[in-house]
């Protein structure tokens, strides 16, 4: 079975600290994405990765930054976390080459709140 | 440019009649589609795919999809609810011509009445 492990399923944090959030999968997939989950809002791309150290901004970037050093490990990092990031966070990996079965498979999320 | 449009937040029906969750699309390309399903609590699950080799498209759990070039369609349906089939449904795009990127729909939550 294809696995997400998301390091944490809770955490609480409090303003202004540096959040590190955690994806690793194991299928060997060159992408990797982060979305945050809002009610109404559906799925938003923060930012994802095609290679290792390559990164590209999603659709709402402000305030995130992310690291990937291997190919297996995507991290999201909240430089200074405020309140309106409390969401839930959800990690995904696909296959880059669209022929090669590129559904994204998904961890079970980080639910995130800043107080 | 890509998009997705889930025409219902909400859509409640009983069970053992027929769901229909509606997905309009935008895409300049032959696009790749899906279907995820998010249980409470739950990660998501890909409930079924379009990648151009059928239009109709059978899923898990007794779900289908058919894609509609002509209408920009892909809708979900399954031809009787069950109480398990309430969770929060997401029509997704896949963004050619690069990354594989995912768009995603704003979720239709699905509730199943006895």
């Amino acid at each position: 079975d294809v696995k997400v492990t998301q390091s944490s399923r809770y955490l609480v944090k409090r303003t202004g600290e540096k959040v590190f959030l955690e994806c690793v999968q194991d299928m060997d997939h060159e992408n990797m994405f982060w979305y945050r989950q809002d009610p109404g809002l559906g799925l938003r791309l923060i930012y994802f990765s095609y290679d290792v150290k390559m990164k590209e901004k999603g659709d709402i970037p402000e305030g995130y930054s992310v690291s990937r050093e291997k190919k297996e490990r995507f991290s999201l990092i909240l430089e200074s976390a405020s309140t309106n990031q409390t969401s839930m966070y959800l990690c995904a990996s696909s296959f880059l080459q669209r022929d090669l079965n590129t559904e994204a498979f998904f961890g079970q999320g980080t639910r995130l709140t800043v107080v | 440019a890509q998009s997705v449009t889930q025409l219902d937040s909400h859509v409640s029906v009983s069970e053992g009649t027929p769901v229909l969750l509606r997905c309009n699309y935008s895409s300049s390309y032959s696009p790749s589609l899906f279907w995820y399903v998010q249980h409470p609590n739950k990660g998501l699950q890909l409930l079924l795919k379009y990648t151009s080799a059928a239009t109709l498209v059978k899923g898990i759990n007794g779900f289908e999809a058919e894609f509609k070039k002509s209408e920009t369609s892909f809708h979900l349906t399954k031809p009787s609810a069950h109480m398990s089939d309430a969770a929060e449904y997401f029509c997704v795009v896949s963004v050619t011509g690069g990354y594989n990127k995912l768009i995603f729909g704003a979720g239709t939550r699905l509730a199943v009445h006895p």
